[in-house]
């Protein structure tokens, strides 16, 4: 399947620091969307950014997209224990026939924000 | 407002045994997702629902798994018969049907065979 790819897969850094998450895929996409995961729950929502927008923030968060490396970054800014957790990138790719699969998730990065 | 709803959260069988999930989407939203997701892993895309209709099921392993979805609103997941690799955690999500919208997950059932 045509994933995205998280870079790195695992990054441990101190309470208060940045916390920067990479993300590379494949096709065109419609948009590209990052999600959290904690241990044993669900995914949650972060951000979504268009395929024609270059940076978007939220809060802590800040998102970036380049179209023409195809890739993403998520930055997340003075980082707090509860930040710990999977964070996923997923793709929503115009696909190349009707129905095809979309939102496709990458295989994450986990976070460990060490107080 | 409730989000997505799935049960039951945990289940062990054993192999060769039937297996049943259930998901409640939110209120409105016409496309419902069920990923798999192995430990460690990012969710892998099983079926993907555009109202009653299964639009993309090209990862569903037909022999074993099948999937419906009454009526555009609930959807159930089945497993029959399950093999020791079917273990995993099974996600349900659900979102508007239109462009640039997240989606929003369920806690998830984990499934173990033994």
């Amino acid at each position: 399947s045509q994933q995205g790819e998280e870079d790195p897969q695992a990054l441990s850094i101190q309470e208060g620091e940045n916390a920067t998450m990479n993300c590379s895929y494949k096709t065109s996409i419609n948009n590209l969307q990052w999600y959290r995961q904690n241990s044993g729950r669900g995914l949650v929502h972060l951000i979504l950014i268009r395929s024609n927008e270059r940076e978007k923030h939220s809060g802590r968060l800040r998102v970036t997209l380049d179209t023409s490396k195809k890739s993403s970054s998520l930055l997340i800014t003075a980082s707090r224990a509860a930040d710990t957790a999977s964070y996923f990138c997923a793709t929503d790719f115009i696909p190349l026939i009707q129905g095809a699969q979309k939102l496709v998730f990458g295989q994450g990065t986990r976070l460990t924000i060490n107080p | 407002e409730a989000g997505v709803v799935q049960s039951p959260r945990y289940k062990i069988i054993e192999k060769k045994q039937p297996v049943a999930f259930w998901c409640n989407p939110i209120s409105g939203h016409n496309t419902l997702y069920w990923y798999r997701q192995n430990l460690g892993q990012g969710p892998e895309l099983l079926i993907r629902y555009e109202n009653e209709e299964a639009v993309d099921d090209s990862q569903l392993p037909k022999d074993r798994f099948s999937a419906e979805r009454l009526k555009g609103v609930d959807s159930t997941l089945k497993i029959q018969p399950a093999e020791l690799g079917d273990s995993a955690v099974y996600l349900c999500a659900s979102s508007f049907l239109s462009r640039d919208t997240e989606a929003f997950f369920g806690q998830g059932t984990r499934l173990t065979v033994v």
